[in-house]
């Protein structure tokens, strides 16, 4: 089984603080994902990556950046973090790319930023 | 915004009965998933069902899926309290696009 894993479940940051959310998946997919849940809106893409130092932004990349220096390990960056930016935060991976295999999920890092 | 809709939000039965959801989406797709989400974690695929195809089968779940219409259903039959959860469609193209859920209780 395809097991992806962010670091925390929970995190409490002050507003301007830089957070780094990490991700790490252990099949050798080539494709990673950050996505951010907020009741209501459904999953939002923030970025994306199908190779190792290759990103793609999103619909919402706004205020937020990634780091993909290892096949295995993606990790999202806000970079001064603001209120509106208090979310679950989701990472995924999959083997293809456009949707033609399974997104496998983490159990998401809930931020809330004060 | 190319994201799809479950209808309905909410769903409360009871233990046993069947639970239909239902998803439409905007854009044209090379296939279809369903995901579950238990509170608090994070998504689970269930089934996947491509664009050439009109109905799939795993265990309890029936997806059927109509292109011309854009629109995808997922029915649950004989439905446990552990199925309890939200449930989301996600349109592929370029990208996975996520409808807004549906939110499933199944009373004991």
């Amino acid at each position: 089984d395809v097991k992806v894993t962010q670091s925390s479940r929970y995190l409490v940051k002050r507003t301007g603080e830089k957070v780094f959310l990490e991700c790490v998946q252990d099949m050798d997919h080539e494709n990673m994902f950050w996505y951010r849940q907020d009741p209501g809106l459904g999953l939002r893409l923030i970025y994306f990556s199908y190779d190792v130092k290759m990103k793609e932004k999103g619909d919402i990349p706004e205020g937020y950046s990634v780091s993909r220096e290892k096949k295995e390990r993606f990790s999202l960056i806000l970079e001064s973090a603001s209120t509106n930016q208090t979310s679950m935060y989701l990472c995924a991976s999959s083997l293809e790319i456009k949707g033609n295999s399974p997104l496998h999920f983490g159990n998401g890092t809930r931020l809330t930023v004060t | 915004s190319q994201q799809g809709e479950e209808d309905p939000q909410a769903l409360s039965i009871q233990e046993g009965e069947n639970a239909t959801m239902n998803c439409s989406y905007k854009t044209s797709i090379n296939n279809l998933q369903w995901y579950r989400q238990n509170s608090g974690r994070g998504l689970v695929h269930l089934i996947l069902i491509r664009s050439n195809e009109r109905e799939k089968h795993s265990g309890r779940l029936r997806v059927t899926l109509d292109t011309s219409k854009k629109s995808s259903s997922l029915l649950i039959t004989a439905s446990r309290a552990a199925d309890t959860a939200s449930y989301f469609c996600a349109s592929t193209g370029n990208q996975f696009y996520f409808g807004t859920g549906t939110s499933l209780t199944v009373i004991p």
